[in-house]
């Protein structure tokens, strides 16, 4: 089956322009996430989606950041107005959901996106 | 406040050697640890969940063990091999919906 696909994978701005990143997650997988990856840390959560309707973002700096997943599945995140501190990996990652309405445990990331804000 | 703790340097191995791995954990009671595996320029691959209840656990070269009063997790990669050098995440859930908090990470090296 398909992985989690994302575009672009490489994507170098000035700061206080825009930017938008795209994800299609693994066909059926219900809840997605976008993670943000600073050089050296561990992916941080930014928000995430169960099909159209978002479930938490509340680390997602929402004067700056927004995203959507309209028809509940493929994402789009975007920055506006990008800032330094905003270089990092962007990972979008997907899983299925239980027979409980809980997502599955095991998430399956994307490639990611390089973001360096000049 | 919630912190997870993974060795910050690097860990040099020999080839054929078990190489162990900490992720130790404050202020969490969680239910589950899971284990991720980040080659560079690529995503985290998940590798092991284990469970509160569960002591260890096994999948083929690899072993984690969970000890919820140390508040500690070990990874084990018995007889290493070069192609396992990559970077080792631990995560843990935070509230409703699987919504992980990841470690830094250790970086592992296995020289021949």
């Amino acid at each position: 089956e398909a992985g989690v696909a994302q575009s672009p994978r490489y994507k170098i701005i000035e700061k206080r322009q825009s930017v938008a990143f795209w994800c299609n997650p693994i066909s059926g997988h219900a809840t997605l996430y976008w993670y943000q990856q600073i050089l050296g840390q561990g992916p941080k959560l930014l928000i995430q989606f169960q099909n159209n309707g978002v479930v938490d973002d509340s680390q997602l700096p929402k004067d700056r950041f927004s995203a959507e997943r309209l028809k509940g599945v493929d994402s789009t995140l975007k920055i506006q107005p990008a800032k330094l501190e905003d270089s990092a990996v962007y990972l979008c990652a997907s899983s299925l959901v239980r027979g409980t309405g809980r997502p599955s445990y095991e998430q399956y990331f994307g490639p990611g996106t390089r973001l360096t804000v000049t | 406040s919630q912190k997870i703790e993974q060795n910050s340097e690097a860990l040099n191995i020999q080839e054929g050697k078990t190489a162990t791995l900490t992720c130790n954990y404050t202020n969490y009671s969680p239910a589950y640890l899971q284990w991720y595996r980040q080659d560079p320029g690529r995503g985290p691959v998940f590798l092991l969940l284990i469970r509160e209840n569960e002591k260890e656990k096994r999948k083929e070269r690899l072993k984690v063990t969970f000890d919820t009063t140390l508040k500690q997790s070990l990874f084990h990669i018995t007889a290493s091999q070069p192609a396992d050098s990559a970077t080792y995440l631990c995560a843990l859930p935070r509230g409703y919906g699987n919504k992980l908090v990841f470690g830094a990470g250790t970086i592992l090296r296995v020289k021949s």
